[in-house]
């Protein structure tokens, strides 16, 4: 059974950092690119970064680029997003996703999500 | 980047009558359109892929329908725990986009 349990999240102040991980089980992680979606408080969904099987090549929205770092270690199933120069506006629930395969396939499993709030 | 609207932004059905959600691309997103049915405190749950494929073990009343930048969710008979918001997503480019969102209440 695919399992993705995301962690790390919490409150930090605006200006700070944080690192968010994500554990998979239940499949060869290393065959699948993943990425990482947000929520804010009661809104859509927006695609923040994506990352390939081998971790080689790293994909990110504008509004995260340059201030966020995707990486993976195949070696312990693990998906990370570290997180710099945070504003009230990264305020969201951070899942992570598998990807049905390659890049451009849709996501088939989501994390249950884990909030982080950047508030002084 | 592809722009995704849905319409309507929310609708109330009868239960056991049809519900359609509309999404348009605001480019060509091929086939390469999914749908997800998000309740709340819940991720998001895939209904739907390469536009039209249902995922395994999804109400066979939830369809799609669509390509290039017109794309349709239909619930045919809607049940109490349909009740949810519905955002379509296209994989086609990157940056990966979703539509604003679908309310679907029982009316």
């Amino acid at each position: 059974e695919v399992q993705l349990l995301d962690s790390g999240g919490g409150l930090v102040q605006p200006g700070g950092s944080l690192r968010l991980s994500c554990e998979a089980s239940g499949f060869t992680f290393s065959n699948y690119v993943m990425s990482w979606v947000r929520q804010a408080p009661g809104k859509g969904l927006e695609w923040v970064s994506g990352v390939s099987g081998t971790g080689a090549n790293t994909y990110y929205a504008d509004s995260v680029k340059g201030r966020f770092t995707i990486s993976r270690d195949n070696s312990k199933n693990m998906l990370y997003l570290q997180m710099h120069s945070l504003t009230a506006e990264d305020t969201a629930i951070y899942y992570c996703a598998k990807h049905l395969g390659g890049l451009n396939t849709h996501f088939d499993y989501w994390g249950q999500g884990t909030l982080v709030t950047v508030s002084s | 980047d592809v722009v995704m609207t849905q319409s309507p932004a929310s609708l109330a059905v009868s239960l056991g009558e049809r519900a359609t959600i509309n999404c348009k691309s605001s480019s060509s997103s091929g086939n390469y359109l999914a749908w997800y049915q998000q309740k709340p405190g819940q991720p998001p749950k895939l209904l739907i892929y390469w536009a039209s494929a249902r995922e395994s073990g999804v109400p066979d009343r939830f369809s799609g329908s669509g390509s290039g930048t017109d794309f349709t969710l239909t619930i045919s008979s809607l049940k109490a725990e349909d009740v949810a918001v519905y955002y379509c997503h296209q994989y086609y480019s990157v940056p990966f986009t979703f539509g604003p969102g679908t309310r679907v209440d029982i009316k």
